[in-house]
C-alpha cells in the first residue's frame, strides 16, 4: 500500500476555497486516490476518489497531478461543519496516517 | 445510500466481560468489511479484514483470540472483545465497502469502556 503524506494542520476561512494536499509518491498504475474526514467522535466520512481524472462530486474537486504522484483536495466554499480531519489514502483498505485537522474560521 | 450502521454506540462493561459490536451495510451488499480502533487523539489504526464467509486477517500485533471477527453475511459483520480490560477501552469503528475499488463506507463507531 502506498504511504502518503499531509500536512498536520490548515485553516481556511469561511467561504474560501480550501485546499488540501496529499503526497503519495509511491503510488502504483492501478491504486485509486481516496479521501475521507472525521469529525470529532464520528465514523469517518467518504469524500471523493479517483485514478488519473480530476474528479469532482456535490461535496469537492479532486485534482491528481499527471505523474499521480500528489494530489489536492478542494473544498470550493468552506463552512464551519467542515471543520475535520481530512484522510488521504491509496487503495480502499487505507491503512491511515495522521490527516489533515482543517479549522475553517468565522 | 451505502449506508453502514454500528451498535452499539457505546458501552461500558466491566473487566472480564466479552463484548459484541455489530456492523451493518443496511442498502448494500458487503463482501469486505474492516474494523477499525482509534485511541484519542490518534489516527485510525486497521485491526482486521472481513471478507464474507472466511476467517478474518488481522493486522500483525492484533490478538486474534481477544478480537473475535466474524462475517457471516454480506451485511452483517461482528467484533467481540473478550475478556475485556480497561486498556482495550478505545472507539472502535468498522468500515465496509462492495468491491476492491468501490469506497469504504463507515459506521459511526462504538466507545467502549472498561471499568
Amino acid at each position: 500500500d502506498a504511504k502518503t503524506t499531509q500536512p498536520t494542520s490548515m485553516d481556511c476561512a469561511e467561504g474560501r476555497a480550501a485546499n488540501l494536499p496529499c503526497n503519495h509518491s509511491t503510488i502504483s498504475g492501478n491504486e485509486y486516490v481516496y479521501w475521507y474526514r472525521q469529525i470529532h467522535s464520528q465514523g469517518p466520512q467518504y469524500i471523493i476518489h479517483g485514478l488519473k481524472n480530476n474528479e469532482t462530486n456535490e461535496m469537492a474537486s479532486l485534482i491528481i497531478t499527471e505523474d499521480r504522484k500528489s494530489s489536492t483536495l478542494i473544498l470550493p466554499h468552506a463552512t464551519l461543519r467542515d471543520t475535520a480531519v481530512y484522510f488521504c489514502g491509496a487503495t480502499n483498505k487505507l491503512i491511515f496516517g495522521t490527516g489533515t485537522l482543517l479549522a475553517v474560521q468565522p | 445510500g451505502a449506508v453502514v450502521s454500528q451498535h452499539p454506540s457505546w458501552v461500558i462493561c466491566k473487566s472480564g466481560t466479552s463484548v459484541k459490536i455489530e456492523c451493518r451495510s443496511l442498502d448494500f451488499q458487503a463482501t469486505t468489511m474492516f474494523w477499525y480502533r482509534q485511541f484519542p487523539k490518534q489516527s485510525l489504526m486497521l485491526m482486521a479484514t472481513s471478507n464474507e464467509g472466511s476467517k478474518a486477517t488481522y493486522e500483525q500485533g492484533v490478538e486474534k483470540d481477544k478480537f473475535l471477527i466474524n462475517h457471516a453475511s454480506l451485511t452483517l459483520s461482528t467484533l467481540t472483545v473478550t475478556s475485556a480490560h480497561p486498556e482495550d477501552s478505545s472507539f472502535y469503528i468498522c468500515s465496509a465497502r462492495t468491491d476492491a475499488n468501490s469506497p469504504l463506507h463507515f459506521g459511526n463507531g462504538t466507545r467502549l469502556t472498561v471499568t
